[in-house]
């Protein structure tokens, strides 16, 4: 059983529908992740955040929004998407502890189809 | 900046045989992680294994190791003994220790055929 719940396991919505896309970690870290992995691409960092603190945002456009109203929580707010936004958006977590680096953990992703 | 590429996008091998998957890697730090996860039909990606770069010795999680070659930028992982469970897609990943994040590969389809 995973330490990082991803809800909903699939989403299919139209360009102007409003979603949200909701993570959970019961790991204790202190860090969150947003990634995309589209077929036959690497994964992609959208967001990450550090104590609840966004600390990068790489470039993502606007209609994706996210939130971390706390260390155990991540949500990922959509609006008006592309069908080129249609992807397997994967959530994770790390223990950052300022010394090496650290192991993600995952969810299971949602799994999202803009028609 | 950091670049990592999985040159085989699909390998198949029989139950119980050894396997091997590519990678190399390019990064301008001093120091690096080096990571391989698995992606099974779940969705779920999972950590294999990782290796330290200052390490010279290669890294061993039972029936995973890797052949760690810094000087050649080469980091392939080999599955000994395959199982059907083994089947799934495999990232190689690295990160610096001075802020660049983890950079995955496009991955390599390994199937373990019975």
């Amino acid at each position: 059983e995973t330490g990082v719940t991803q809800t909903p396991r699939h989403l299919v919505m139209g360009m102007t529908n409003k979603k949200s896309l909701k993570c959970e970690q019961h790991l204790g870290h202190n860090a969150m992740y947003w990634y995309k992995q589209s077929a036959k691409k690497p994964l992609e960092l959208m967001f990450v955040y550090s104590l609840e603190e966004r600390v990068e945002n790489n470039s993502v456009p606007s209609r994706f929004s996210p939130e971390c109203p706390n260390s155990s929580h991540l949500f990922l707010h959509l609006h008006t998407l592309q069908p080129e936004d249609s992807a397997l958006y994967l959530c994770a977590s790390s223990h950052q502890s300022g010394t090496g680096v650290n192991t993600l953990h995952f969810g299971n992703g949602t799994r999202l189809t803009v028609t | 900046a950091q670049t990592v590429t999985q040159s085989q996008p699909e390998m198949s091998v029989q139950e119980a045989e050894t396997v091997t998957l590519s990678c190399t890697y390019d990064t301008s730090e001093n120091n690096y992680y080096l990571f391989w996860y698995k992606q099974p039909p779940s969705r779920q990606m999972i950590l294999v294994i990782r290796q330290e770069a200052y390490k010279q010795q290669n890294a061993t999680e039972n029936r995973f190791s890797v052949n760690f070659q810094k000087a050649a930028k080469s980091f392939s992982l080999k599955i000994s003994d395959s199982q059907l469970g083994d089947t799934a897609m495999y990232f190689c990943a690295v990160e610096g220790t001075s802020g660049s994040r983890l950079t995955f590969g496009e991955g390599t389809q390994l199937t373990v055929n019975p």
